[in-house]
């Protein structure tokens, strides 16, 4: 059974960059069936597509977020990474990994992980 | 982008009584070529991450109960709970895949009257 695992501070200082690692267990993340996505959740907020990546590479970025937003695989250590740069309090989310169920971003999401918080604050 | 807009943010409902979220999207999800709608409906509860409940906007993810059904085509959709269990309070988001930018309503949360 596939299972996601965000891992990462859950405390950053405004302007820094905030750095998140999920980690794939139960398959492998160099399958080339799937993208890998990250979503984060403001406090009682809607949902926010930040963006995915391919085994290979490829990525796909939320335009709103695009200048601040790096997504990478390391396929070695069967994990993704997200890194947000410029932080501020608008950050604050709590950050979920998810796969996409096929070899493209046009597919939803099954599953995801547990979610973690960050916060941003001085 | 397409904006994803939900109504109403929040219902409350009696037991075995049926809820009806409803989902519009700025531009079409329909992908003529396949004809298919490329909408998902997920399931929050508090302090969990989101669950899958339909895809293609109408086809149930297995093990979910046959009680929630997902329709509509184009630009309107609606994702009904025909008979409200306790277990059923939760938040309910859809979201299109039709875009490469991918975007998600901003949730209904279904409570018991």
């Amino acid at each position: 059974q596939l299972q996601l695992q965000e891992s990462g501070p859950g405390l950053v200082k405004p302007s820094e960059t905030l750095s998140l690692t999920c980690t794939v267990s139960g398959g492998s993340i160099s399958s080339s069936s799937y993208y890998w996505g990250w979503i984060r959740q403001p406090p009682g907020k809607g949902l926010e597509w930040i963006g995915s990546t391919y085994y290979s590479g490829t990525t796909y970025y939320n335009p709103s977020l695009k200048s601040r937003v790096t997504v990478s695989v390391d396929t070695s250590k069967n994990q993704f990474s997200l890194k947000l740069s410029s932080v501020t309090a608008a950050d604050t989310a709590v950050y979920y990994c998810a796969r996409h169920t096929g070899p493209s971003t046009h597919n939803w999401f099954d599953p995801w992980g547990q979610g973690t918080l960050v916060t941003v604050s001085s | 982008d397409i904006v994803m807009t939900q109504s109403p943010d929040s219902l409350a409902v009696s037991l075995g009584e049926r809820a009806t979220i409803n989902c519009k999207s700025s531009q079409s999800v329909l992908y003529s070529s396949n004809n298919k709608n490329y909408l998902a409906w997920y399931q929050q509860k508090p302090g969990q991450p989101p669950k899958l409940l339909i895809y293609w906007a109408s086809t149930r993810e297995s093990g979910v109960p046959d009680r929630f059904s997902g329709s509509g085509s184009g630009t309107d959709f609606t994702l009904t709970i025909s008979s409200l269990q306790a277990e059923d309070v939760a938040v309910y988001s859809c979201q299109q895949y039709y875009s490469t930018s991918l975007t998600f309503g901003g949730g209904t949360k279904v409570e018991i009257k």
